[in-house]
């Protein structure tokens, strides 16, 4: 099965760097990656997704990598602002499996 | 646009009363449907899942119970709760095809006294 870990339980950065957040995963056989936001007393809100034939894949302020061969995913937040305070969740699947595994969380706040 | 709705936003039930959480999609048709709990501070864990009216598989033993009544209602009950049932419980939907991120509710916050 899939197991899903992160690097960091707790990330502070200043308000206007760069933020990454990292996730590491067991199974191989997962092709299917997703970030999430979660902000405090509310649901988990899609951010981006990868599918596991490409490595990258920007949004708006925010870029996603995936690195198969170490099985390792990150998330890439641009000029951090205090709305991006939040706990992020990566997120995986393998192909037709209706089923997501989340890791653990990494808190993200943002210093002024 | 696709919504989801979860209710009550909060709940406060002493033990061993009955539990009926609802979840309804608007929006799309043939969803599949997901029940997670969430405990403080920690990630999700999936509690039920349906592809279709009628169709519910369990993840976990416990004592709560799902049914989906109808294509895009999605509940969660239990007979008698616990202490150990409190959380934070969240309804999620995605497209029934292929590999689609999964969309939540904003969750209901059960307290069990």
């Amino acid at each position: 099965g899939e197991s899903v870990g992160l690097h960091l339980p707790t990330l502070s950065v200043q308000e206007g760097d760069n933020s990454i957040i990292n996730c590491a995963y067991s199974n191989s056989a997962s092709d299917y990656f997703i970030w999430y936001k979660q902000e405090s007393g509310k649901g988990p809100q899609f951010i981006i997704d990868i599918r596991s034939n490409m490595d990258k894949r920007q949004g708006q302020r925010v870029t996603v990598l995936l690195n198969k061969t170490v099985k390792h995913l990150s998330l890439q937040i641009a000029a951090t602002q205090p709305g991006d305070s939040a706990v992020y969740f990566c997120a995986l699947a393998r192909e037709g499996a209706q089923k997501l595994v989340f890791g653990q969380g990494t808190r993200l706040t943002i210093n002024p | 646009s696709q919504t989801i709705h979860q209710w009550p936003a909060t709940l406060v039930q002493p033990v061993g009363s009955p539990l009926s959480l609802e979840c309804t999609v608007e929006g799309t048709s043939n969803p599949n449907l997901y029940w997670y709990r969430q405990a403080a501070g920690r990630g999700l864990q999936l509690l039920f899942y349906s592809v279709g009216i009628g169709q519910i598989s369990s993840e976990v033993p416990q004592n709560l119970s799902a049914s989906r009544p109808q294509d895009r209602q999605f509940i969660l009950s239990s007979k008698k709760l616990l202490l150990s049932d409190s959380g934070f419980y969240l309804c999620a939907w995605s497209s029934g095809t292929g590999n689609q991120p999964q969309h939540f509710g904003d969750g209901t916050r059960l307290s069990i006294l």
